[in-house]
């Protein structure tokens, strides 16, 4: 079985300052991971993917992801927020390789606030 | 372009009245899935389907049916539509895991 807790379902951040979404994952075996981005009134958005070497990845609009093993986490990051961020974001998980990867797990979203 | 189309993109319809939403995708895709949208939940996946006339229930299969004739289409049908069963429904489609899904735009339901 996998799941996926994203802690807080609201942040608030200033225009310019470090944005960080916290997630944390279950697995049985080594995963795939994931963030989407959801814009008002839009489908979801493949923001950036960690499947297998290095544990830095690098995505759309100057976000970025570390996945960390030892601690089951897979955080969000950007180091300086733009207004047009401001939407709702998900992390999801599936099965690496070995599994059954057509099933993705989503977390229960956080929404990102900012403030001029 | 590539893309994974749903219709309608709203509907409102009554309990009881049988409904489906359709669902195609132009990237020859193996893996569908259909999802719900409810506030504070997330997205909860309904059926998925693997390849053509395979499909397997996913968290919240209650209510609802697909089928898989053709590779490209995954309709989802509501037999007998509830108003719990309002909500926000995504449809879509992967290569396979390692690439993550593409959604479609979104159908949103309000079954009164």
């Amino acid at each position: 079985a996998q799941s996926v807790t994203q802690l807080g379902s609201h942040v608030s951040v200033s225009e310019g300052a470090l944005v960080l979404l916290r997630c944390n994952y279950s697995s049985s075996v080594p995963p795939y991971l994931f963030w989407y981005v959801q814009y008002p009134n839009q489908g979801l958005q493949l923001l950036l993917k960690y499947t297998t070497g290095a544990t830095l990845v690098k995505g759309i609009n100057g976000f970025e992801a570390e996945f960390k093993k030892s601690e089951t986490s897979f955080h969000l990051t950007k180091p300086s927020a733009h207004m047009s961020d401001a939407a709702e974001y998900f992390c999801a998980v599936t099965s690496g390789s070995g599994g059954s990867n057509y099933k993705l797990t989503f977390g229960k979203g956080t929404l990102l606030t900012v403030n001029p | 372009e590539a893309q994974v189309t749903q219709n309608p993109r709203y509907l409102i319809t009554v309990t009881g009245k049988k409904l489906t939403v359709t669902c195609s995708q132009n990237m020859n895709h193996e893996y569908m899935s259909w999802y719900r949208q409810d506030p504070g939940l997330g997205l909860r996946q309904i059926y998925y389907s693997m390849n053509v006339e395979v499909t397997d229930k996913g968290d919240v299969p209650e209510g609802y049916k697909v089928s898989r004739k053709e590779k490209r289409n995954f309709p989802l049908i509501l037999e007998s539509p509830s108003p719990n069963q309002t909500s926000l429904y995504f449809c879509a489609s992967s290569l396979a895991g390692a690439y993550g899904y593409t959604f479609g735009s979104g159908t949103r339901l309000t079954v009164v």
